[in-house]
């Protein structure tokens, strides 16, 4: 059980275009989703929180308006990079976590995104 | 000083071995603790939570909480060459936001 699955597991695109990225919970409603990147030989960093039907919550320094964070549904979140530029480029993980009070994050594959 | 902070590692062990992973938090109402284990170039995998003081066994693993000390270990018990990866200490103190560690690279040896 727990399982979260991110899609697309790679992606090139251009400097200047967008990127959507999908993340779903596939055998558990997602109270809570949470996405992160990490440079290389790096730790985690929370990007954004999200709960389904309100506006995500940014961790400081987190351009709301170039990550585009949707929490359509209780299994679905999605992260649209806007204007990619190559500084951009890294490994964006999402996670979901699904047990009120005990707050165990359960993480999707992630999605390496190279802007060119 | 850092919220959640582990031995920087590497940390080398010969297969069989036991490999002892330590974290320690700085904010006393924290609640929840997780270890997870990370592959290069993969995403992070929860091998362990615990919320309480003692130890929590899992097969080879044991967690093991102090929060008096601040203080979380995991321990792996017959390392194998597979164990071989980044292992991640995460606390939360309210709410469901998780506070990372910046990782122990563990590598076990044949």
């Amino acid at each position: 059980g727990a399982v979260v699955s991110q899609h697309p597991s790679r992606v090139i695109c251009k400097s200047g275009t967008s990127v959507k990225i999908e993340c779903r919970s596939l055998d558990f409603q997602a109270t809570t989703m949470f996405w992160y990147r990490q440079f290389p030989k790096q730790s985690l960093m929370l990007m954004a929180t999200s709960n389904e039907g309100s506006k995500a919550t940014y961790e400081q320094g987190v351009e709301k308006d170039k990550f585009l964070i949707n929490h359509a549904s209780l299994t679905l979140s999605t992260l649209t990079v806007t204007s990619a530029h190559p500084e951009d480029s890294s490994f964006y993980i999402c996670s979901a976590s699904y047990r009120m009070g005990y707050y165990e994050q359960y993480f999707g594959p992630g999605t390496r995104l190279t802007v060119t | 000083q850092k919220e959640v902070e582990q031995n920087s590692g590497p940390l080398s062990v010969p297969e069989g071995a036991i490999a002892s992973l330590n974290c320690t938090y700085s904010d006393r109402g924290s609640q929840s603790f997780f270890w997870y284990r990370q592959y290069s170039g993969k995403s992070p995998e929860l091998i362990m939570f615990i919320y309480s003081n003692g130890d929590k066994e899992d097969g080879r693993f044991t967690a093991q909480l102090n929060k008096a000390s601040q203080y979380v270990s995991l321990l792996i018990r017959d390392s194998q060459p597979s164990d071989s990866a980044t292992y991640l200490c995460a606390v939360t103190a309210s709410g469901s936001r998780l506070t990372f560690g910046e990782g122990t690279q563990l590598t076990v040896n044949p």
